[in-house]
């Protein structure tokens, strides 16, 4: 079956640690993108790709690293630069279509982070 | 910098009732629309796409409009039913998604 998997489902993170949250793809798609939800906000973008071995920041990169070095992978590293990471992160990834894709996005099943 | 605006942040409505969710955005140079489900702690189901030249777009009981001028778009779910009850966001793509904080739709049997 072809879809984006996110891995773990849940996390916990102890004050001060890193953690890499995981996003695999296996539909082709070129793009690729984090996003943060927080209760009754919508959806922030942090990080996305375009290509392998490129990426930019979204609007709330801060605290946050990504790499790109495989076209089905993008994992999010929280570092402990992010004060307030506990969130619910999406990936999601869009079919290849220009840099301005007329395609639409789709989304993995999330990752819920726990701050203790 | 778009702002997108989801209102009524939720609704609670009769079995059979008809629904209409409402989006607008700030700026009207968008390549597309789209709206979203989200059920409790799962992620986002793609349910219409409204391309900037089109003015609505369908999918069995969804019927989504797209007014670029005014910058409003339209979801209409008729003869609703328990199995509608969830989140529902609208995205603005202008070379990035910008979301809506979403409406929570709660269906009654």
């Amino acid at each position: 079956d072809g879809g984006i998997t996110q891995s773990p489902k849940y996390l916990f993170r102890k004050e001060g640690q890193n953690v890499t949250l995981s996003c695999e793809q296996n539909l082709n798609h070129d793009a690729m993108y984090w996003y943060r939800q927080d209760p009754g906000q919508g959806l922030r973008l942090i990080y996305y790709s375009q290509i392998v071995n490129d990426f930019q920041k979204g609007d709330i990169a801060e605290g946050y690293s990504v790499s790109r070095e495989k076209k089905e992978s993008f994992p999010l590293t929280v570092t402990s630069a992010q004060k307030n990471p506990t969130a619910f992160y999406l990936c999601a990834s869009r079919p290849p279509g220009g840099t301005y894709s007329y395609n639409e996005q789709f989304f993995g099943p999330g990752t819920r982070l726990t701050v203790l | 910098k778009q702002e997108v605006t989801q209102i009524p942040a939720a609704l609670s409505v009769p079995e059979g009732e008809n629904l209409v969710l409402n989006c607008s955005f700030t700026d009207s140079a968008i390549y597309n629309l789209q709206w979203f489900r989200q059920d409790p702690g799962k992620g986002l189901t793609s349910l219409l796409l409204i391309q900037s030249s089109q003015r609505e777009q369908t999918s069995g009981r969804l019927n989504a409009s797209l007014d670029k001028s005014s910058g409003r778009s339209t979801l209409y779910i008729a003869a609703s039913q328990p199995g509608d009850s969830a989140t529902y966001l609208c995205a603005v793509n202008d070379y990035k998604l910008s979301f809506g904080a979403g409406t929570t739709v709660t269906v009654r049997a």
